[in-house]
């Protein structure tokens, strides 16, 4: 059964600062991995996606995430942290063959402070 | 691209009664449609997958009975809440699927529905 793991529930970060929000995650066979982010009482927004390919995925709103395969890992990166994107962030992990399900994780509130 | 819209965007209704919630997929045709309830301060728990044409397949511990799914067309799918209790009330968020059946691929999500069930 696949999985995802964000160990932190909160990520407090100052304005202009990086920020990193952790993902890991367990599925057979190669993975399919994503970042969206929601915003209050809204549906889930994309952010990026890792099929293949280069291990750095670049995204919108200037994010960024690598992929490693060693560490099962695929942590999201921001070089300089807007208060605009305080929000709730979610990985999720699918199988690159078959069914199209799709995991996700528990979800890592990001606070940004000014 | 990618959007897709749900309706309503809020709903209050009484016990007993049945509160139907559409997803459509504005600018694609999705073969694949996605519901999930999401609880506060957690994650979306899938409820089922919906293909265009054929019957929704359910997550375990998803009524089917109560949690009636439709996809009558690519563009179209509908949740259906029957004889809805306190229970049930809860925020469900849609999804629309790019890869087409038996692919993973990215997923575009309607803005939600919040249910508040009396």
């Amino acid at each position: 059964a696949q999985s995802v793991a964000q160990p932190e529930d909160q990520v407090n970060v100052a304005e202009g600062n990086p920020l990193t929000v952790k993902c890991t995650y367990s599925v057979s066979g190669n993975p399919y991995l994503f970042w969206y982010v929601q915003y209050p009482n809204r549906g889930l927004q994309f952010l990026l996606k890792y099929i293949t390919g280069d291990n750095l995925v670049k995204g919108s709103y200037g994010f960024e995430a690598e992929f490693n395969k060693s560490q099962t890992s695929f942590h999201l990166k921001k070089p300089s942290a807007l208060v605009s994107d305080s929000a709730l962030y979610f990985c999720a992990v699918g199988p690159s063959r078959g069914y199209q399900k799709v995991t996700f994780g528990t979800g890592t509130k990001l606070q940004v402070i000014p | 691209g990618a959007v897709v819209s749900q309706h309503p965007s809020w709903v209050i209704c009484k016990s007993g009664t049945s509160v139907k919630i559409e997803c459509r997929s504005l600018d694609f045709q999705a073969t694949t449609m996605f519901w999930y309830r999401q609880f506060p301060k957690q994650s979306l728990m899938l409820m089922a997958t919906s293909n265009e044409g054929s019957k929704a397949t359910y997550e375990q511990g998803v009524e089917k009975d109560k949690f009636l799914i439709n996809h009558a067309s690519l563009t179209l799918s509908t949740l259906t809440v029957t004889s809805a209790h306190p229970e049930d009330s809860s925020f469900y968020i849609c999804s629309a699927g790019l890869g087409g059946r038996g692919r993973t691929d990215t997923q575009y999500f309607g803005p939600g529905t919040r249910l508040t069930v009396l």
